[in-house]
Protein backbone atom coordinates (compact mmCIF):
# COMPACT_ATOMS: atom_id res chain seq x y z
CA UNK A 1 0.00 0.00 0.00
CA UNK A 2 1.84 3.23 -1.12
CA UNK A 3 2.25 6.40 1.50
CA UNK A 4 1.60 9.42 1.29
CA UNK A 5 3.02 11.83 -1.15
CA UNK A 6 4.44 14.72 -1.18
CA UNK A 7 5.90 17.46 -3.34
CA UNK A 8 8.04 19.35 -4.18
CA UNK A 9 10.22 17.81 -1.33
CA UNK A 10 12.69 21.29 -1.82
CA UNK A 11 11.96 24.42 -2.61
CA UNK A 12 13.29 27.80 -2.27
CA UNK A 13 11.39 31.08 -2.40
CA UNK A 14 11.84 34.69 -2.04
CA UNK A 15 9.74 37.30 -0.11
CA UNK A 16 6.66 38.02 -1.46
CA UNK A 17 6.17 34.92 -3.80
CA UNK A 18 3.41 32.46 -3.67
CA UNK A 19 4.39 28.19 -3.40
CA UNK A 20 1.76 25.89 -3.94
CA UNK A 21 2.50 22.04 -2.40
CA UNK A 22 0.81 18.89 -3.47
CA UNK A 23 -0.25 15.97 -1.08
CA UNK A 24 -1.35 12.26 -2.37
CA UNK A 25 -3.42 10.67 0.87
CA UNK A 26 -2.61 6.78 1.26
CA UNK A 27 -4.97 4.97 -1.39
CA UNK A 28 -8.61 4.98 0.13
CA UNK A 29 -7.94 7.57 2.89
CA UNK A 30 -10.71 10.48 2.40
CA UNK A 31 -8.99 12.91 4.95
CA UNK A 32 -6.21 15.01 4.77
CA UNK A 33 -4.53 17.10 7.55
CA UNK A 34 -1.37 19.85 6.60
CA UNK A 35 0.84 20.58 9.12
CA UNK A 36 3.57 23.19 9.83
CA UNK A 37 6.85 22.06 11.58
CA UNK A 38 9.69 24.91 13.08
CA UNK A 39 11.94 24.20 15.44
CA UNK A 40 10.55 27.37 17.79
CA UNK A 41 6.70 26.06 17.16
CA UNK A 42 6.89 22.40 16.82
CA UNK A 43 3.98 21.29 14.80
CA UNK A 44 1.08 23.55 14.03
CA UNK A 45 -2.22 22.20 12.69
CA UNK A 46 -3.11 24.33 9.35
CA UNK A 47 -6.34 22.55 8.09
CA UNK A 48 -7.86 19.71 7.15
CA UNK A 49 -9.54 18.36 4.58
CA UNK A 50 -12.07 15.47 4.03
CA UNK A 51 -14.33 14.47 0.43
CA UNK A 52 -13.21 17.86 -0.38
CA UNK A 53 -14.47 19.81 2.17
CA UNK A 54 -12.67 21.76 4.59
CA UNK A 55 -13.64 20.29 7.68
CA UNK A 56 -11.24 21.93 10.57
CA UNK A 57 -9.19 24.94 9.94
CA UNK A 58 -6.05 26.30 12.78
CA UNK A 59 -5.14 29.23 14.01
CA UNK A 60 -2.94 30.40 10.48
CA UNK A 61 -3.47 33.78 8.41
CA UNK A 62 -5.61 33.51 5.29
CA UNK A 63 -2.47 33.58 3.09
CA UNK A 64 -2.45 29.81 4.34
CA UNK A 65 -5.04 28.53 1.92
CA UNK A 66 -5.51 24.70 0.68
CA UNK A 67 -8.26 22.31 -1.24
CA UNK A 68 -8.96 19.04 -1.92
CA UNK A 69 -10.18 17.64 -5.20
CA UNK A 70 -12.36 14.28 -5.87
CA UNK A 71 -9.18 12.45 -5.98
CA UNK A 72 -8.40 13.29 -2.67
CA UNK A 73 -5.00 14.30 -3.59
CA UNK A 74 -4.85 17.76 -1.83
CA UNK A 75 -3.00 20.89 -2.40
CA UNK A 76 -1.83 23.78 0.03
CA UNK A 77 -1.07 27.23 -1.02
CA UNK A 78 0.90 30.23 0.98
CA UNK A 79 0.48 33.44 -0.93
CA UNK A 80 3.14 36.80 0.10
CA UNK A 81 5.84 34.68 1.30
CA UNK A 82 7.24 36.14 4.34
CA UNK A 83 10.81 35.23 5.90
CA UNK A 84 8.90 33.20 8.97
CA UNK A 85 7.12 30.81 6.70
CA UNK A 86 10.16 28.86 6.36
CA UNK A 87 9.53 25.04 7.76
CA UNK A 88 8.64 22.06 7.18
CA UNK A 89 5.28 21.58 5.97
CA UNK A 90 3.89 17.91 6.49
CA UNK A 91 0.57 16.85 4.48
CA UNK A 92 -0.99 13.89 6.80
CA UNK A 93 -3.61 11.00 5.54
CA UNK A 94 -5.69 10.76 8.72
CA UNK A 95 -7.58 7.98 9.91
CA UNK A 96 -9.89 8.46 13.07
CA UNK A 97 -7.29 10.99 14.70
CA UNK A 98 -3.87 8.37 13.65
CA UNK A 99 -2.05 10.48 11.22
CA UNK A 100 0.61 9.08 8.59
CA UNK A 101 2.77 11.46 7.49
CA UNK A 102 4.10 11.70 4.08
CA UNK A 103 8.16 13.10 3.83
CA UNK A 104 7.79 16.99 3.97
CA UNK A 105 8.30 20.11 1.92
CA UNK A 106 11.02 22.17 3.39
CA UNK A 107 10.15 25.29 2.34
CA UNK A 108 12.79 27.95 2.68
CA UNK A 109 12.19 31.58 2.12
CA UNK A 110 15.09 34.49 1.73
CA UNK B 1 -6.11 26.61 24.88
CA UNK B 2 -5.15 23.08 24.72
CA UNK B 3 -2.11 22.46 25.83
CA UNK B 4 0.49 19.07 25.90
CA UNK B 5 2.87 19.40 27.57
CA UNK B 6 6.16 17.37 27.60
CA UNK B 7 10.00 17.70 28.91
CA UNK B 8 12.22 18.63 25.93
CA UNK B 9 15.41 16.66 27.02
CA UNK B 10 17.07 15.26 25.78
CA UNK B 11 16.90 12.08 27.88
CA UNK B 12 19.94 10.11 28.25
CA UNK B 13 19.88 6.21 28.43
CA UNK B 14 22.53 3.66 28.69
CA UNK B 15 21.34 0.69 25.83
CA UNK B 16 19.55 -1.80 27.24
CA UNK B 17 17.82 0.13 30.11
CA UNK B 18 14.26 1.37 29.80
CA UNK B 19 13.61 4.73 28.78
CA UNK B 20 10.46 6.46 29.73
CA UNK B 21 8.85 9.51 27.88
CA UNK B 22 6.22 11.74 30.10
CA UNK B 23 3.23 13.95 28.62
CA UNK B 24 0.34 16.11 30.34
CA UNK B 25 -2.55 17.66 28.66
CA UNK B 26 -4.69 20.00 29.65
CA UNK B 27 -7.91 19.04 28.57
CA UNK B 28 -9.63 16.75 30.69
CA UNK B 29 -12.17 15.69 27.84
CA UNK B 30 -9.73 14.41 26.03
CA UNK B 31 -10.29 10.88 24.14
CA UNK B 32 -7.07 9.81 22.58
CA UNK B 33 -3.55 10.18 22.59
CA UNK B 34 -0.69 9.22 20.68
CA UNK B 35 3.02 8.92 20.25
CA UNK B 36 4.92 9.48 17.13
CA UNK B 37 8.48 9.07 17.07
CA UNK B 38 10.69 11.51 14.43
CA UNK B 39 14.62 11.05 13.51
CA UNK B 40 16.34 14.33 12.35
CA UNK B 41 15.36 15.11 9.32
CA UNK B 42 12.28 13.14 8.65
CA UNK B 43 8.77 13.14 9.64
CA UNK B 44 6.75 11.71 12.41
CA UNK B 45 5.77 8.12 12.28
CA UNK B 46 2.68 6.92 14.71
CA UNK B 47 4.07 4.37 16.90
CA UNK B 48 1.52 3.65 19.72
CA UNK B 49 -2.26 4.89 19.85
CA UNK B 50 -3.97 4.66 23.48
CA UNK B 51 -8.03 5.80 24.23
CA UNK B 52 -8.79 3.99 27.65
CA UNK B 53 -6.80 4.17 30.95
CA UNK B 54 -4.25 1.47 31.78
CA UNK B 55 -1.12 0.17 29.79
CA UNK B 56 -0.98 -1.06 26.23
CA UNK B 57 1.77 -3.02 24.86
CA UNK B 58 3.08 -3.56 21.54
CA UNK B 59 6.32 -5.15 21.40
CA UNK B 60 8.99 -3.09 23.25
CA UNK B 61 6.91 0.27 23.45
CA UNK B 62 4.57 0.31 26.41
CA UNK B 63 1.76 2.93 26.53
CA UNK B 64 0.36 4.47 29.75
CA UNK B 65 -2.73 6.20 30.47
CA UNK B 66 -4.15 8.14 33.67
CA UNK B 67 -7.40 9.85 32.97
CA UNK B 68 -7.81 11.38 36.73
CA UNK B 69 -4.10 12.73 36.27
CA UNK B 70 -4.23 13.84 32.79
CA UNK B 71 -0.67 11.99 32.00
CA UNK B 72 0.38 9.63 29.44
CA UNK B 73 3.67 7.80 29.51
CA UNK B 74 5.61 5.85 26.51
CA UNK B 75 7.58 3.30 27.95
CA UNK B 76 10.84 1.39 25.98
CA UNK B 77 12.24 -1.16 26.83
CA UNK B 78 15.71 -2.65 26.00
CA UNK B 79 16.46 0.52 24.96
CA UNK B 80 18.82 0.49 21.36
CA UNK B 81 20.91 3.00 19.67
CA UNK B 82 18.43 3.00 16.58
CA UNK B 83 15.25 4.05 19.47
CA UNK B 84 16.92 7.87 19.50
CA UNK B 85 15.00 10.20 18.37
CA UNK B 86 12.36 12.65 19.11
CA UNK B 87 9.05 11.44 20.35
CA UNK B 88 5.77 13.43 20.44
CA UNK B 89 3.15 13.28 22.27
CA UNK B 90 -0.38 13.88 20.64
CA UNK B 91 -3.79 14.25 22.53
CA UNK B 92 -7.22 14.89 20.71
CA UNK B 93 -10.27 15.40 22.35
CA UNK B 94 -13.95 16.62 21.20
CA UNK B 95 -14.10 14.17 18.13
CA UNK B 96 -12.48 16.54 15.80
CA UNK B 97 -9.93 14.32 14.94
CA UNK B 98 -7.30 16.67 14.79
CA UNK B 99 -5.04 15.94 17.47
CA UNK B 100 -2.77 18.73 19.62
CA UNK B 101 1.38 17.97 19.52
CA UNK B 102 3.66 18.54 22.28
CA UNK B 103 6.98 19.94 21.31
CA UNK B 104 8.55 16.51 21.53
CA UNK B 105 10.81 14.72 24.10
CA UNK B 106 14.67 14.27 22.40
CA UNK B 107 15.98 10.84 23.23
CA UNK B 108 19.40 9.88 23.42
CA UNK B 109 20.34 5.83 23.82
CA UNK B 110 24.00 5.68 23.81
CA UNK B 111 26.06 2.45 24.07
Amino acid sequence: KAGVTQTPRYLIKTRGQQVTLSCSPISGHRSVSWYQQTPGQGLQFLFEYFSETQRNKGNFPGRFSGRQFSNSRSEMNVSTLELGDSALYLCASTNRGELFFGEGSRLTVL
Amino acid sequence: QKEVEQNSGPLSVPEGAIASLNCTYSDRGSQSFFWYRQYSGKSPELIMSIYSNGDKEDGRFTAQLNKASQYVSLLIRDSQPSDSATYLCAVESGGSYIPTFGRGTSLIVHP
